[in-house]
């Protein structure tokens, strides 16, 4: 069964250096998302990519946060100088469809940021 | 905007008893997905069971069924025959036609007991 993979698994980085977070989605899906848990906290959307565009950021997502997909299987998540309260774990996850509500959204395993 | 809410932090079953978590959820939008997700202590977010605000019959995937309760604005999620892999986190998560984000509630830790 198709499946959305992150890499690495674990990243660890020093405040203010910049951390590149990479996603794999479920080949014929179209919308991308990236999501972080803070340990013990819920889950908060960060950011939808639909098309090469951004459809919808929250306010998490500031200026030191961007996304791309620089390829026809990679979706990234580029943080430019890292605080301390960046540390958490990232998920990205991917639908089908186009942006309806029925659409489930797959995750990936996630990736656990430590900044130290 | 969409708000989610599991006033449930934790719960405890005994194996092969069913559990029920709860769910209740706020929004404006005519049209809305209800999503139930488990995360176990390996950290990864596992899609259980979907519900969608027109459906008539309640959503079933195997052990899991959703009790949805439209007009008290409730998406309870059931595990039948309780497993000890079934410990773990779970969240409920809406989505509303007018955006494209899940909205996450604070999840609900469940201990399956042998």
């Amino acid at each position: 069964e198709p499946e959305v993979t992150q890499t690495p698994s674990h990243q660890v980085t020093q405040m203010g250096q910049e951390v590149i977070l990479r996603c794999v989605p479920i080949s014929n899906h179209l919308y991308f998302y990236w999501y972080r848990q803070i340990l013990g906290q819920k889950v908060e959307f960060l950011v939808s990519f639909y098309n090469n565009e951004i459809s919808e950021k929250s306010e998490i997502f500031d200026d030191q946060f961007s996304v791309e997909r620089p390829d026809g299987s990679n979706f990234t998540l580029k943080i430019r100088s890292t605080k301390l309260e960046d540390s958490a774990m990232y998920f990205c996850a991917s639908t089908r469809g186009a942006g309806e509500v029925t659409d489930t959204q797959y995750f990936g395993p996630g990736t656990r940021l430590t900044v130290l | 905007a969409q708000k989610i809410t599991q006033t449930q932090p934790g719960m405890f079953v005994q194996e092969k008893e069913a559990v029920t978590l709860d769910c209740t959820y706020d929004t404006s939008d005519p049209s809305y997905g209800l999503f139930w997700y488990k995360q176990p202590s390996s950290g990864e977010m596992i899609f259980l069971i979907y519900q969608g605000s027109y459906d008539q019959q309640n959503a079933t995937e195997g052990r899991y069924s959703l009790n949805f309760q439209k007009a008290r604005k409730s998406a309870n999620l059931v595990i039948s025959a309780s497993q000890l892999g079934d410990s773990a986190m779970y969240f409920c998560a809406m989505r509303g036609s007018s955006d494209y984000k899940l909205s996450f509630g604070a999840g609900t830790t469940v201990t399956v007991r042998a």
